[in-house]
């Protein structure tokens, strides 16, 4: 079983502070996917990476997958009330259609 | 064009009864697929359903089972509830079945087991 390890879990920050959020497995991915879930709704698709090493820019998010394709980290600049909501990474092996999930960081951020 | 769309919202059942959830796939997708995600956990895969043919399945029980429809809209079916059914259903559609495929969500149902 493949398992997506966040962290952190749990986030709290200020308007206007960076953060960086870490998903983490020892097993290796043929792609992996960062989605954003609000409360009562589904997950919303961010962003795709597919290549070790590959960087995706996504205003001012900014995801990294790792050389070993294993893990991967988002980074928020300058992060807005409006970017709260939790966080999930999602990956797949092979041309398995069967994505693995994370428990998701829950990120809150404060006017 | 119309997004992923799912019925009913909300859901209270008991026990033992049976259940069935809907989804409506967005506009010009084939593949649907339906996920379980508990309170303070990531949505995990149940089943996927792809030209009206089971494509796939998660580590859930048989006593989850599905049907897709010729309009690829679906159905998800769960017998004999236990208090640990007790999760929001999220279904996802896309054009084909490949995760390099992008989902589109719906916004789930709330069922609550007593």
């Amino acid at each position: 079983t493949q398992l997506l390890e966040q962290s952190p879990q749990f986030l709290s920050i200020q308007e206007g502070e960076n953060l960086t959020v870490y998903c983490n497995s020892s097993s290796v991915f043929s792609s992996l996917q960062w989605y954003r879930q609000e409360p009562g709704e589904g997950p919303v698709l961010l962003v795709t990476v597919v290549t070790g090493g590959e960087v995706k820019k996504l205003k001012r998010l900014t995801f990294q997958f790792g050389d070993a394709r294993k893990d991967s980290s988002l980074h928020i600049t300058a992060a807005q009330p409006g970017d709260t909501g939790l966080y999930l990474c999602a990956g797949a092996s092979g041309g398995s259609y069967i994505p693995t999930f994370g428990r998701g960081t829950s990120l809150i951020v404060h006017p | 064009e119309t997004g992923v769309t799912q019925s009913p919202t909300h859901l209270i059942k008991t026990r033992g009864q049976q259940v069935t959830l809907r989804c409506s796939s967005q506009s010009g997708h084939n593949t649907v697929s339906w996920y379980q995600q508990a309170l303070g956990q990531g949505p995990q895969f149940i089943f996927q359903y792809y030209r009206e043919e089971e494509n796939g399945r998660g580590n859930f029980p048989p006593r989850f089972s599905g049907l897709q429809f010729p309009n690829y809209s679906s159905e998800l079916n769960v017998n004999a509830l236990e208090l640990d059914d007790s999760a929001l259903y999220l279904c996802a559609s896309s054009f084909g079945t490949s995760t390099y495929n992008e989902q589109f969500f719906g916004p789930g149902t709330r069922l609550t087991v007593l």
